[in-house]
This record gives structure tokens, C-alpha cells and sequence, in this order.
């Protein structure tokens, strides 16, 4: 299984600065025939289930604002939130969807 | 909208049995791969399994295989996940979730359901 490794833990922000949550997988995401890398960034807030942000690395889910963007390639990508509103506040975590069994993060919460 | 309803999470004794299920909405469920997705308390998220659009493809957890079964019946757009021989680590919340066309990824997730194996 490809183990996904997330940090930090948590961030403690303030409003309109920029986060930024890393994901390391123990293996490469990036499949060559596409020439996409496989992870994924989801949000979930309390009581809530999950809801995806990002996709492929960098391609934002339907709706999803522009302040949320997704970088990153082969073993090493970065969620940025940039101009950090209390609405973000959550659990971020990562997952990878370049096979089975799908592997999460163990999550970033941002707080304000 | 995309709506996804699981129901059918309870108290279980160990090694008894539980079928799950997730009712879709909003979408053409048939052509949609899905998945089940659990969180036991103060664990992270856990991938369980995975049926394609048409069933003919089926993945599981090595944590669950060979106990649970994934299945589907695109006529009542519902998708459903039978447990059995549970233990007290399977206690969770289950989620199902909508796999994405073009990703794979779990691009819509229901509220969960509650399971708790205890005698």
C-alpha cells in the first residue's frame, strides 16, 4: 500500500494569510501515459463528510474557489489556501488515487 | 443535486453480520464506479472497497477481504456493502462514496452511518 505522510499536523493562521499543507507519498503518483499525478486534496468540517478540492495534483473540483490551489509532482505535493477566510477553517488531508487501495493522509487541521 | 443517503449502521455483536446501504440521487448512478470509505474513532479515513459502474471490476481492502462484499443494483440506484464475521476494530462510520468519471476519485461522499460491534 502507499503510505501517505502529511504535514504539519495543524496550523493555526490568521485571517487572509496563506497555508500551506504538504502530502509525501512513499511512491511516485505520476503516470506517465497521462502525464497526470494521482492525489487528491478533500476539506471536511465537523459533522460534515468529506468534500473533494482538488484532483490530479492541481485541478480543481466543481465550485471550488480559486483561493484553494494544488501543486506538486512524482512523491511531494502542497495544498496552498491563500487569503485564509474563517469558512476554511477544517480537516485537510490528501489521498492518493493512482491505485488500490486508496490511501489517505492523516490530516492537517487548520484553525483560525 | 448529488445525494447519497447510507442507512442500515447499528450495534452488531462480534461475528454477526450487517448490510449497509447507500441510496443515490441526483445522478445517473449507473454510470458511476463507487466506493465505501470508513473512519473508526480517532483513526483516519480507510479506503474499503471499490465496484465499477457496470460491476465487473471490484477491489477491496486487504483488511476486509474476504468478509465484506460490495455490491450494487443499478435498477434501485443503490449501492451496498455486506459485512460479515465483525470484530469490536470494525467499528466506524461507513461512507459511500460517488467515484469521478474521469479520476477515480471520490468526487461526492454521503453523511456516513454508524457501525459499533460490541457484545
Amino acid at each position: 500500500d502507499i503510505v501517505m505522510t502529511q504535514s504539519p499536523d495543524s496550523l493555526v493562521m490568521s485571517l487572509g494569510e496563506r497555508a500551506t499543507i504538504n502530502c509525501r507519498s512513499r511512491q511516485s503518483l505520476f503516470y506517465r501515459p497521462k502525464n497526470k499525478n494521482y492525489l487528491a486534496w478533500y476539506q471536511r468540517k465537523p459533522g460534515q463528510p468529506p468534500k473533494l478540492l482538488i484532483y490530479s495534483a492541481s485541478t480543481r473540483a466543481s465550485g471550488v474557489p480559486d483561493r484553494f490551489s494544488g501543486s506538486g509532482s512524482g512523491t511531494d505535493f502542497t495544498l496552498t489556501i491563500r487569503n485564509l477566510q474563517a469558512d476554511d477553517v477544517a480537516l485537510y488531508f490528501c489521498q492518493q488515487h493512482y491505485t488500490y487501495p486508496f490511501t489517505f493522509g492523516a490530516g492537517t487541521k487548520v484553525e483560525i | 443535486q448529488v445525494q447519497l443517503v447510507e442507512s442500515g449502521g447499528g450495534v452488531v455483536q462480534p461475528g454477526r453480520s450487517l448490510r449497509l446501504s447507500c441510496a443515490a440521487s441526483g445522478f445517473t448512478f449507473s454510470r458511476h464506479g463507487m466506493h465505501w470509505v470508513r473512519q473508526a474513532p480517532g483513526k483516519g479515513l480507510e479506503w474499503l472497497a471499490v465496484i465499477s459502474y457496470d460491476e465487473t471490476t471490484i477491489y477491496y481492502a486487504d483488511s476486509v477481504k474476504g468478509r465484506f462484499t460490495i455490491s450494487r443494483d443499478n435498477s434501485r440506484n443503490t449501492l451496498y456493502l455486506q459485512m460479515n464475521r465483525l470484530r469490536p476494530d470494525d467499528t466506524a462510520h461507513f461512507f459511500c462514496a460517488r467515484g469521478s468519471p474521469d479520476a477515480a476519485v471520490l468526487d461526492y461522499w454521503g453523511q456516513g452511518t454508524l457501525v459499533t460491534v460490541s457484545s
